[in-house]
């Protein structure tokens, strides 16, 4: 498959490890973040969201924390299997109404069988 | 699948030329948005269509223009092609135009310049 962003931080973790990947956002005013998976080749697959009135979400094995007062955004994966594999991305809506989203540079998340 | 189709898969063509880029949206959604994909410079939000109109840009080159049809199917003109206009381009579509309106990604197209 193609890859995207050779020069991405990397995680690697053991199969059955819980994975945390960061993100920091610098603009206090975004009020929405999502968290994005893409799998070489393919584009990015929404996995969980979450508002900023909110500071923990969790959806299935992923758990998102969201740290208003240093900016800082995690995604938490549990038990990681290797169809985990993938580039993470953390997008944020900048500010209120706006509809873009404005990506991270992504971390590449390598799961060791 | 996410129920976004983008074509072409993969798209070779020379500096200076024009190329168009194919979106159709998940039934039901409304909203058109075009991203560009490059080593350097990660996602970058280009333009978004909403029902025809075309309601936010991003770092969209004036080189570039996009157009989302009646049947809400888009468009992605690129023209003057140069070397660092190699990239994937995703389409991205969403319910209506809220910012929690969940986006669902195409599969890109890759497009070369050679």
């Amino acid at each position: 498959g193609e890859s995207v962003g050779l020069h991405l931080p990397t995680l690697s973790v053991q199969e059955g490890d819980n994975s945390i990947i960061n993100c920091a956002y610098s603009n206090s005013a975004s009020d929405y973040f999502i968290w994005y998976k893409q799998e070489s080749g393919k584009g990015p697959q929404f996995i969980i969201d979450i508002r900023s009135n909110m500071d923990k979400r969790q959806g299935q094995r992923v758990t998102v924390l969201l740290n208003k007062t240093v900016k800082h955004l995690s995604l938490q994966i549990a038990a990681t299997q290797p169809g985990d594999s993938a580039v993470y991305f953390c997008a944020e809506n900048r500010s209120p109404g706006r509809r873009a989203l404005t990506f991270g540079s992504g971390t590449r998340l390598q799961v060791q069988p | 699948d996410s129920g976004v189709t983008q074509t072409p898969k993969h798209l070779i063509t020379a500096t200076g030329q024009r190329v168009t880029l194919r979106c159709s949206p998940r039934s039901g959604d409304l909203s058109v948005y075009w991203y560009q994909q490059s080593l350097d410079q990660g996602l970058q939000f280009l333009i978004q269509y909403y029902n025809g109109e075309e309601r936010a840009k991003g770092n969209i080159l004036e080189r570039f223009s996009a157009q989302q049809f009646p049947d809400l199917h888009s468009e992605l003109n690129l023209s003057s092609l140069e070397l660092g206009d190699s990239a994937l381009y995703f389409c991205a579509s969403s319910a209506g135009l809220r910012p929690s309106d969940t986006q669902y990604f195409g599969p890109g197209t890759r497009l070369t310049v050679l």
